[in-house]
């Protein structure tokens, strides 16, 4: 079994949807959770960073921690196509350091379509 | 704040050629970066981590002697991949972190051995 799983899709929906992205992870030792957003052939932007279970709101995005049950989910809320790119769920044990160590899940495809 | 600037985002060699690939943090000074790869439709797999003034450390599996990483200022560390062949081409991607800080990534490099 893999540390994180996420289902990589791809995920299509219209513009104006709500979406939602999901993680699941079997280390329980995993405190701290980021979402980030690739665009093809670039660096992964940081969209949410949490570390306690419950919600966090960003605008449109929302993220949620299930420590209890060991998932992670984010939320878009009215999609836009400029939203279209690979979502990734990271996480790690620490913040910070040397030995600051995130591991990734695969990566979610998404597409909204105008 | 938080930004990681990468060099070149580009880059094609022939094969046995050397490249060095920059990283730099702009707004802040990082005694850690770390050096990752992305192979297409994977996710980000961590490589090495470089330490400011002191040697780097590689994930398990990843030659030291075929990827060189200098870390010679607060604001720099640098990825050389030594004589380069085809299965080297990979998206590069470099990332540091402010303080506790999540990670911030550069927008990556290329490479292509031909």
């Amino acid at each position: 079994q893999k540390e994180v799983e996420q289902d990589p899709g791809p995920l299509s929906v219209p513009e104006g949807a709500i979406v939602s992205l999901n993680c699941t992870y079997s280390n329980s030792a995993f405190q701290y959770f980021m979402w980030y957003r690739q665009y093809s052939r670039k660096g992964p932007e940081l969209l949410m960073y949490t570390y306690s279970s419950g919600n966090k709101e960003d605008g449109r995005f929302t993220a949620q921690v299930d420590k209890s049950s060991k998932y992670i989910s984010l939320f878009i809320r009215d999609s836009q196509p400029s939203d279209s790119a690979t979502y990734l769920c990271a996480m790690s044990q620490i913040s910070g350091g040397s030995n600051y160590k995130l591991t990734f899940g695969k990566g979610t495809l998404l597409t909204v379509n105008p | 704040g938080a930004v990681v600037s990468q060099h070149p985002s580009r880059v094609i060699c022939k094969s046995g050629t050397s490249v060095k690939i920059e990283c730099r943090s702009l707004d802040f000074q990082a005694t850690t970066m770390f050096w990752y790869r992305q192979f297409p439709k994977q996710s980000l797999m961590l490589m090495a981590t470089s330490n400011e003034g002191s040697k780097a450390t590689y994930e398990q599996g990843v030659e030291k002697d075929k990827f060189l990483i200098n870390h010679a200022s607060l604001t720099l560390s640098t990825l050389t991949v030594t004589s380069a062949h085809p299965e080297d081409s990979s998206f590069y991607i470099c990332s540091a972190s402010e303080s506790d800080s999540p990670l911030h990534f550069g927008n990556g490099t290329r490479l292509t051995v031909t």
